[in-house]
């Protein structure tokens, strides 16, 4: 099965300006995660979608961060606008969600897009 | 809160080296923990897992084992090769009725492996 896709794989921008990343999750996985990984540090959550509803964005600043998932499958995270420390690898994940088998629930994750901010 | 706290790198060892990467968490409940690995320009892949106490997780000659007692998950592997290099993440997912609860990863561990 084709896996998560994500594009582009890298960005360059100027600090102030605005990007946008695009995240299509595995076929029926209902569940959706951004994460942040910033160089040296493991992943953090930004936001989790559970078809097109937000089930966790404690962490994602909301002054300038969005991300909408309008049709329950495919996802779009924006930036705007951006700062130096948003410079990162944006990954995102996905994954079946059921009562079945509930504890083996894997996250499949993307390749990632790298964001440098100049 | 839950958080992970992993061994800190680099590690470099020789090939056919015997590894270690220790990984210890702090969460209340019964999380399931998980291995994942990150080769040079690829995604995270998951490596193995447990989720209960006293569980073994192995894959491709590696294995960790869920010590409750001692909080801790560490990685291990008898004999590492070349193609192990890699960054490895020691995570924590919280347990839920459908499992889909975030995962919380420890900082990373680069391991590189020399001929």
């Amino acid at each position: 099965e084709a896996g998560v896709a994500q594009s582009p794989r890298y960005k360059i921008i100027e600090k102030r300006q605005s990007v946008a990343f695009w995240c299509n999750p595995i076929s029926g996985h209902a569940t959706l995660y951004w994460y942040q990984q910033i160089l040296g540090q493991g992943p953090k959550l930004l936001i989790q979608f559970q078809n097109n509803g937000v089930v966790d964005d404690s962490q994602l600043p909301k002054d300038r961060f969005s991300a909408e998932r309008l049709k329950g499958v495919d996802s779009t995270l924006k930036i705007q606008p951006a700062k130096l420390e948003d410079s990162a690898v944006y990954l995102c994940a996905s994954s079946w969600t059921g009562s079945l088998a509930a504890a083996y629930n894997e996250q499949f994750f993307g390749p990632g897009t790298r964001l440098t901010v100049l | 809160g839950n958080s992970v706290t992993q061994m800190e790198g680099p590690v470099t060892l020789s090939e056919e080296a015997f590894l270690t990467i220790n990984c210890t968490y702090t969460a209340t409940g019964y999380p399931s923990l998980f291995w994942y690995v990150q080769y040079p320009g690829e995604g995270l892949q998951l490596l193995l897992k447990a989720t209960k106490a006293d569980d073994k997780g192995s894959n491709k000659g590696f294995e960790a084992t869920y010590r409750k007692e001692t909080t801790s998950f560490h990685l291990e592997k008898g004999s590492v090769q070349v193609s192990d290099s890699a960054v490895y993440f020691c995570a924590l997912r919280k347990t839920s009725n459908f499992g889909n609860e975030k995962l919380t990863f420890g900082t990373g561990t680069r391991l590189t492996i020399i001929p």
